[in-house]
């Protein structure tokens, strides 16, 4: 177990309202990411942190942005959430910069209606 | 970035070693290649990692011929079980100018009794 929580486990919002997952870790680790995985495309990375207030984009970071304040703490936000944005959200830390061994949280699963 | 191919899915019976194959043809030297296994609402969990020859750990085989533009991950005497969906991943480290890995669609197994 990698110390991973996410939160909430499950929403349902509507369509035009902002959201905010929560990926909080408690083994300090450096590389936190956050993926969205729907069914036929597998995982995609929307957004990744390598450090307290650095992030950078994925693959289909469009639609979300993040922030990291704390080491602990990954947030992911839908400013406007959309249909399309319904899906099963991981969030993963990486115990070991130099590689990717990847631990990942339990998911959120989002319904956007 | 490195893409990988692997099967879209595989059936094998109880008792059998399953073999799995990606395909990486545009791997880089700085890449490692990692394997992971998700089960059903759950997050993907990290099986094995290599960069060259052979890696074995408790679960699985991973092996990588000189040319490093494949990789096969073999599970011995599959059960039950090991039915997951299985992702071959090629990547850098973030933060080096090198865009992170990307999970593709995966494998799905499907293990018969």
């Amino acid at each position: 177990d990698a110390g991973i929580t996410q939160s909430p486990r499950h929403k349902v919002t509507e369509t035009g309202t902002p959201v905010t997952l929560r990926c909080h870790q408690t083994e300090n680790h450096r590389y936190m990411y956050w993926y969205r995985q729907d069914p036929g495309h597998g995982l995609r990375l929307i957004h990744y942190s390598y450090g307290v207030k650095d992030t950078d984009k994925g693959e289909v970071s469009d639609g979300y942005s993040v922030s990291r304040s704390k080491t602990e703490d990954f947030l992911l936000t839908l400013e406007s959430a959309t249909s399309s944005q319904t899906s099963v959200y991981f969030c993963a830390i990486s115990r070991t910069g130099g590689n990717y061994e990847q631990y990942f949280g339990p998911g959120t699963r989002l319904t956007v209606t | 970035l490195a893409k990988t191919t692997q099967p879209i899915s595989m059936d094998s019976y109880e008792g059998q070693e399953v073999n799995i194959t990606c395909s990486h043809n545009n791997i880089a030297t700085n890449d490692y290649i990692t394997w992971y296994q998700q089960f059903p609402s759950q997050g993907p969990r990290f099986i094995i990692q290599g960069y060259k020859t052979k890696v074995t750990n408790e679960v699985a085989s991973l092996f990588i011929p000189a040319d490093r533009k494949s990789s096969t991950l073999s599970l011995p005497r599959v059960s039950l079980s090991d039915t997951a969906v299985y992702y071959c991943l090629v990547g850098d480290m973030p933060n080096s100018g090198n865009t992170p890995l990307v999970f593709g669609k995966g494998t799905r197994l499907s293990v018969i009794a």
